[in-house]
């Protein structure tokens, strides 16, 4: 198994939902990342895990809470999102942090009304 | 610091013409460097990376090479398709530097027939 795994592919959420993005990879990769991707920009760096522990977080508002449950599992928790977190959300992994390339999933498309 | 400048778009060639697109950069240590394709509506596929100077990735008719001494990974290739019609971004990355994994801007590329 050569892929990352994101659900859902697409996302309609109002300002007052809660709702959870995933993420799975069976790689055997121990670094595991989010990134949120505007239109026609490259994707910014919102969290990073490294063998399940928090080890980077970019500033992102606590309305984003995510959370690694094991070695394969990312999630992004969302909660009372505004219009403007409407994005692409990536997840990436890698065999160790910041090392061998990242494979990406193929994202969740958010929409916030 | 690391960087990495990706050559601007949008870039618009006809079927079967000759493909360069920029990219230089700047870092610390010794980095890593990759060319990421991403499609409409889709997320980054990795499409060819070279870990050291000198080395030759390639792929899909793609190819680009880790120049150290002209600090760039220009990719090319020969004759594009339609098919070929996507965004592509520049990327390095340093081992164990907690992530760091930097992209360029993206070059939107669209072949016509």
């Amino acid at each position: 198994d050569t892929e990352v795994t994101q659900t859902p592919k697409h996302l309609v959420m109002g300002m007052t939902n809660k709702k959870s993005l995933k993420c799975e990879q069976h790689m055997g990769h121990r670094a595991m990342y989010w990134y949120k991707q505007k239109a026609k920009k490259p994707p910014e760096l919102m969290f990073v895990y490294s063998y399940e522990k928090l080890s980077i977080n970019e500033s992102v508002p606590s309305r984003f809470s995510p959370e690694c449950p094991n070695s394969s599992l990312l999630n992004l928790h969302l909660h009372a999102l505004q219009p403007e977190d409407s994005a692409l959300y990536l997840c990436a992994s890698s065999q160790v942090l910041g090392g061998g390339g990242y494979t990406f999933g193929s994202g969740t498309r958010l929409t916030v009304v | 610091g690391n960087s990495v400048t990706q050559m601007e778009g949008p870039v618009t060639l006809s079927e079967e013409a000759f493909l360069t697109i920029n990219c230089t950069y700047t870092a610390t240590g010794y980095p890593s460097l990759f060319w990421y394709v991403q499609y409409p509506g889709e997320g980054l596929q990795l499409l060819l990376k070279a870990t050291k100077a000198d080395d030759k990735g390639s792929n899909k008719g793609f190819e680009a090479t880790y120049r150290k001494e002209t600090t760039s990974f220009h990719l090319e290739k020969g004759s594009v398709q339609v098919s070929d019609s996507a965004v592509y971004f520049c990327a390095l990355s340093v081992l164990n530097t907690g992530n760091q994994f930097y992209f360029g801007t993206g070059t939107s590329l669209t072949v016509i027939p």
